[in-house]
């Protein structure tokens, strides 16, 4: 069964303080890997894709890797507006559409 | 506005009555994903929707709902007889072809009562 996880469910941080968030997956055979982020009472927001292992993207204070089992997001000196949920999604070879499998996200909070 | 648009934003049903729910795919899309988030689990898919053709319905429940995106107008994702256990968060997702990201819409959140 194709399966999403990850951790750490909850994380805190100072803000400036470096971290990252684990994406874990289990998939018949990846067409691509997602992360998006979504504030409370709203949509999640697209941030990446990523489709091959040792492939990388970045956008402002954060980074995406991908691995053949798992992607991480990393966090380069946080600020308190970079607070939110951040959601990963794969999406499998083979379906006859493209749903995406989701994680139950790890909500980020950074204090000031 | 250029994104997903989502009506009504908060709905409120007593048991036993109909929801329906209305999604418009951003401009240029042809493609519409319906996902239910419930208090506490994550987003989970429901149906993919291409105009007036549903391409998976693999996530949705065989009873009660039903989901459609005519050739005119927006998608519309319906919950008949809604029961305590739909009040959720929905959301639709829109995308085009040739593009596997998914843009998603601000969400109905259903409360029934």
């Amino acid at each position: 069964e194709d399966q999403v996880t990850q951790s750490p469910e909850a994380l805190r941080l100072q803000e400036g303080e470096s971290s990252s968030l684990n994406c874990s997956y289990t998939v018949s055979g990846l067409r691509g890997l997602f992360w998006y982020r979504q504030d409370p009472g709203k949509g999640p927001e697209f941030l990446f894709t990523l489709y091959s292992a040792g492939e990388e993207k970045e956008k402002e204070r954060l980074k995406a890797t991908l691995t053949k089992k798992e992607s991480f997001l990393h966090i380069t000196a946080p600020k308190p507006e970079d607070s939110a949920t951040y959601l990963c999604a794969v999406q499998a070879v083979g379906q006859a559409g493209t749903a995406l499998i989701f994680g139950k996200g790890t909500t980020l909070s950074v204090s000031s | 506005n250029a994104g997903v648009m989502q009506n009504p934003r908060h709905l409120v049903r007593r048991r036993g009555q109909e929801a329906r729910l209305r999604c418009s795919p951003m401009k240029g899309h042809s493609h519409v994903y319906w996902y239910r988030q419930l208090p506490e689990e994550g987003l989970k898919f429901m149906v993919y929707l291409q105009k007036e053709n549903i391409i998976d319905e693999s996530g949705m429940p065989k009873e009660r709902f039903s989901a459609e995106f005519p050739k005119e107008g927006p998608s519309i994702l319906r919950i008949q007889q809604v029961v305590r256990g739909d009040s959720a968060a929905y959301f639709c997702a829109s995308g085009t072809s040739g593009r596997d990201e998914q843009y998603f819409g601000p969400g109905t959140r259903l409360t029934v009562t």
